[in-house]
């Protein structure tokens, strides 16, 4: 198993433009997260998903937007990008429930100039 | 939301018990005590989680106090592979769905 991946791993964007990032996993878990990592400090969960179709806002959603049309699948979508939007973003995934681990991408870099 | 209260850095050297506090005063009754680490340049991963009684698996082990306000995670012998930030989580019926990140605790491993 690939477990959680993430596509690209780094990435320059200039003001204004827009990118999506993609998150894949193949564990079939319901749930799949974003989050957003800036220097000292810890993860902050922008969007997550509770299944297929649906997605719900975390704690720092404002400026971004996600889909989950496929279950193994969770899309991170900057449509104006800032450049208080550089940071590492990480994906995780879980199964359903508080007890269960959540599993974690290697990152993608994104620097916005 | 319950919080949690961890030093932000430690010293151990290898082959070293470690021995990494978390405060969590507020902490509800169902509430569950969840560790992650996030090693430089990756992300989290998962190390052990509890709920009253210590537990133990191959990474570490986490000691809960009596009254539940605390807990301790140990790592029996320090490698430098451990050098990472180490997060004390709560999980609860409030946040079922999500981890909710704290700064964590910085540890050095010297050889």
């Amino acid at each position: 198993n690939a477990g959680v991946t993430q596509t690209p791993k780094f990435r320059v964007l200039k003001t204004g433009q827009s990118m999506t990032l993609l998150c894949a996993q193949d564990m079939n878990h319901e749930y799949m997260y974003w989050y957003r990592q800036d220097p000292g400090m810890g993860l902050r969960l922008i969007h997550y998903s509770v299944g297929e179709g649906t997605t719900a806002k975390g704690e720092v959603p404002d400026g971004y937007n996600v889909s989950r049309l496929k279950k193994q699948n969770f899309l991170l979508g900057l449509e104006s990008a800032a450049p208080s939007q550089t940071s590492v973003y990480f994906c995780a995934s879980s199964y359903q429930g508080l007890l269960y681990e959540q599993y974690f991408g290697p990152g993608t870099r994104l620097t916005v100039t | 939301d319950a919080k949690t209260t961890q030093p932000n850095s430690m010293e151990s050297n290898e082959e070293e018990p470690v021995h990494l506090p978390c405060n969590h005063s507020t902490i509800s009754g169902t509430d569950y005590i969840h560790w992650y680490r996030q090693l430089p340049s990756q992300g989290p991963e998962y190390v052990i989680h509890g709920l009253t009684s210590n537990v133990n698996n191959r990474m570490a082990s986490l000691a809960i106090a009596e009254d539940r306000k605390s807990s301790t995670l140990i790592l029996h012998r320090a490698t430098l592979r451990d050098a990472a930030v180490y997060y004390c989580i709560l999980r609860g019926s409030y946040n079922t769905d999500k981890l909710i990140f704290g700064t964590g605790t910085r540890l050095q491993v010297f050889p």
